[in-house]
């Protein structure tokens, strides 16, 4: 099946530092998503993202809808150890329901 | 308000068996949705159940079905059991009208 490519794959960094992951995909969607997992659990919803452009944000976390609706952008700021997890983008056409499709997940590792 | 909830956790079958899945969505959210997530295949769109008709079918084999009950709790049916349905099945509802998706904890699948 479909998925969506995330960057990087995984990242290690310390504490209090900024975080950039991006999507991308080959078609269009008109709503984007993201969601954190933690191990052994479901994904969590984080933002979610309506129109090309939009910037959102949702405490230390910021996500962008890019232009192009190819692509979505997630930052976190200041990074804590909490923020360990796995993170998604998910696109969504709303022409075919509630289809999600999943981009293949960035590994977030926060060392003190 | 409760959240997606979903039974059993953690199941064990043998190939060629069937199992069930069970899925109670967050209260009022009539839509449901199943997914598969596998290390190989990351997460994958099975179905979507709204007021118990099925809405949206992903790219998997007729040995995968479901059904939705009037009151929107959702289940899901795996025959002939094969080793690569091992997977963490996770669920996830919405309300009518909304794009965003609440994901249940998952049922971890192990085919021995």
């Amino acid at each position: 099946g479909q998925q969506l490519n995330q960057s990087p794959q995984s990242m290690f960094i310390q504490e209090g530092e900024d975080v950039s992951m991006n999507c991308t995909s080959s078609s269009i969607f008109n709503t984007w998503l993201w969601y954190k997992q933690d191990p052994g659990e479901g994904p969590v919803l984080l933002i979610a993202l309506y129109k090309a452009g939009e910037l959102t944000s949702n405490g230390r976390l910021t996500a962008q809808f890019g232009i192009t609706r190819k692509d979505s952008f997630l930052n976190i700021s200041a990074s804590i150890p909490s923020d360990v997890g796995i993170y998604f983008c998910a696109g969504l056409n709303t022409g075919t329901a509630s289809k999600l499709t999943f981009g293949t997940g960035t590994r977030l590792q926060v060392t003190l | 308000k409760a959240g997606v909830t979903q039974t059993p956790r953690y199941l064990i079958k043998t190939r060629g068996q069937q199992v069930t899945l069970s899925c109670s969505p967050i209260s009022g959210h009539r839509s449901v949705s199943w997914y598969q997530q596998t290390p190989g295949q990351g997460l994958q769109f099975l179905f979507e159940y709204f007021s118990e008709t099925q809405r949206n079918k992903g790219n998997f084999p007729g040995r995968f079905s479901g059904r939705q009950f009037s009151n929107s709790r959702s289940e899901m049916n795996v025959s002939t059991l094969e080793l690569g349905d091992s997977a963490l099945y996770l669920c996830a509802s919405s309300l009518r009208g909304r794009w965003e998706q609440y994901f249940g904890p998952g049922t971890r699948l192990t085919v021995t």
